[in-house]
């Protein structure tokens, strides 16, 4: 079974980058990772996925390594509006089509 | 609008009374998942669906049931619901099989007394 490995927390201020990375071993080789954002009493909404290198959207870029085992996700300028929980999303090695999140990172964003 | 729809969305039960929660997608998407979520311990996938009749275990599928008799429909069936089943449950579709941009449901409260 793949495992996944996020900070807990995370604090930061209005206008600052943020990078928020997920260890994870035994994915699946030919699957996207992925990165949602949730917040309270709602559910996971899609920020960005990649498979490897970098992938930027209007809202977020993803950073992963050649050998696939990390990912950072990065919020350029955040506001207070980015607070929220941020979860990777991966493909179980063993299953690919078994899909698994890490723990969650609780994002602060002080003014 | 697209959307994926969950029913009912709070729900507050007794220990061994049958209950389902429906989840429905317009999208025609072919990937259906259920998810359960709790405090400390994120999101665990119950149960997914490749297509229609095709279903699988995820990591806590105990407890449950599934059927995918219509691409859109994905109910989650408790058949004899336990108090550890106590959750906020959501269901979520994908356009295909490789790609995990996952649209979810609002979501499903369930109490299990």
């Amino acid at each position: 079974l793949a495992k996944t490995t996020q900070p807990i927390s995370m604090d930061s201020y209005e206008g600052q980058e943020v990078n928020i990375t997920c260890s994870h071993n035994n994915i699946a080789t030919n699957d996207y990772i992925t990165w949602y954002q949730q917040f309270p009493s709602q559910g996971p909404r899609f920020i960005i996925q990649g498979y490897k290198t970098k992938v930027t959207n209007e809202v977020a870029s993803l950073f992963i390594p050649a050998d696939r085992k990390s990912s950072t996700l990065s919020l350029p300028r955040v506001s207070l509006s980015d607070t929220a929980v941020y979860y990777c999303l991966v493909g179980d090695g063993d299953s690919s089509y078994k899909l698994i999140f890490g723990s969650g990172t609780r994002l602060l964003v002080r003014p | 609008e697209a959307q994926v729809t969950q029913n009912p969305r709070y729900l507050i039960t007794v220990t061994g009374k049958k209950l389902t929660v429906t989840c429905s997608q317009n999208m025609n998407h072919e990937y259906m998942s259920w998810y359960r979520q709790d405090p400390g311990l994120g999101l665990r996938q119950i149960y997914y669906s490749m297509n229609v009749e095709v279903t699988d275990k995820g990591d806590v599928p105990e407890g449950y049931k599934v059927s995918r008799k219509e691409k859109r429909n994905f109910p989650l069936i408790l058949e004899s619901p336990s108090p550890n089943q106590t959750s906020l449950y959501f269901c979520a579709s994908t356009k295909g099989l490789w790609d995990n941009e996952q649209f979810f449901g609002p979501g499903t409260r369930l109490t299990v007394l």
